[in-house]
């Protein structure tokens, strides 16, 4: 058990539906990253949050949104969604948000599908 | 930019024998490297990282992984393989003060009893 806890673990949609993908990080851990998971396009960065301010952006889309509340967890919002969107997003969190050496740790996944 | 190349999609080892899987990086500057193994519908565990130092960095499992500078690779190896190992294995590297952890888009290991 890595300590980061996503919820919900499965979710089935339909297009154009907007759904919210929760993860909580490791107890003292500031910063946390979200990935999407698909076969074709393995496992892309989308964006890193530290200590509620966003640090980096990757390849996410305009339809999806992220936020990094005080408490520390944090959001992904997708919406508009289309049947490419279905994939693995995983969260993952570490102490250090600057670039440093710290391992990320993962949690288990969302896993979404969109008919 | 920084960007990971697995260049085997697919490593086949029989058990007991060496296990071997490659990773080349490139990045501005020095990397710190990291790999991670990922089982059937679970999250990515961390093995091992290299951030400086001795070249030959052990991790969990077994697992040790050979960082070589002038042929800018990670290759994370096992001396005796087990059918517990058949998993999906990642490098990933990032640059010194780069948030982003970029991966490499993995590689399926299948050690056959």
């Amino acid at each position: 058990d890595s300590g980061v806890t996503q919820t919900p673990k499965h979710l089935i949609t339909a297009t154009g539906q907007r759904v919210t993908l929760r993860c909580s990080p490791r107890s003292g851990d500031l910063s946390v990253y979200w990935y999407q998971q698909s076969l074709d396009q393995g496992l892309q960065f989308l964006i890193q949050y530290y200590n509620g301010e966003e640090r980096a952006k990757g390849n996410i889309l305009e339809r999806f949104s992220a936020q990094q509340f005080p408490d520390l967890h944090s959001e992904l919002n997708l919406s508009s969604l289309e049947l490419g969107d279905s994939a693995l997003y995983f969260c993952a969190s570490s102490v250090d948000g600057t670039g440093g050496a710290g391992e990320l740790f993962f949690g288990e996944g969302s896993r979404l599908t969109v008919l | 930019a920084q960007s990971v190349a697995q260049p085997e999609d697919q490593v086949n080892v029989a058990e007991g024998n060496p296990l071997t899987v490659k990773c080349t990086y490139s990045v501005s500057g020095n990397p710190y490297l990291f790999w991670y193994v990922q089982y059937p519908n679970r999250g990515l565990q961390f093995l091992l990282k290299y951030i400086t130092g001795d070249n030959l960095v052990k991790g969990s499992y077994g697992f040790e992984a050979e960082f070589n500078k002038s042929q800018t690779s990670f290759h994370l190896k096992k001396p005796s393989a087990l059918v517990s190992d058949s998993a999906l294995y990642f490098c990933a590297v990032r640059a010194y003060g780069n948030n982003r952890l970029a991966f490499g888009k993995g590689n399926q290991v299948v050690v056959i009893p």
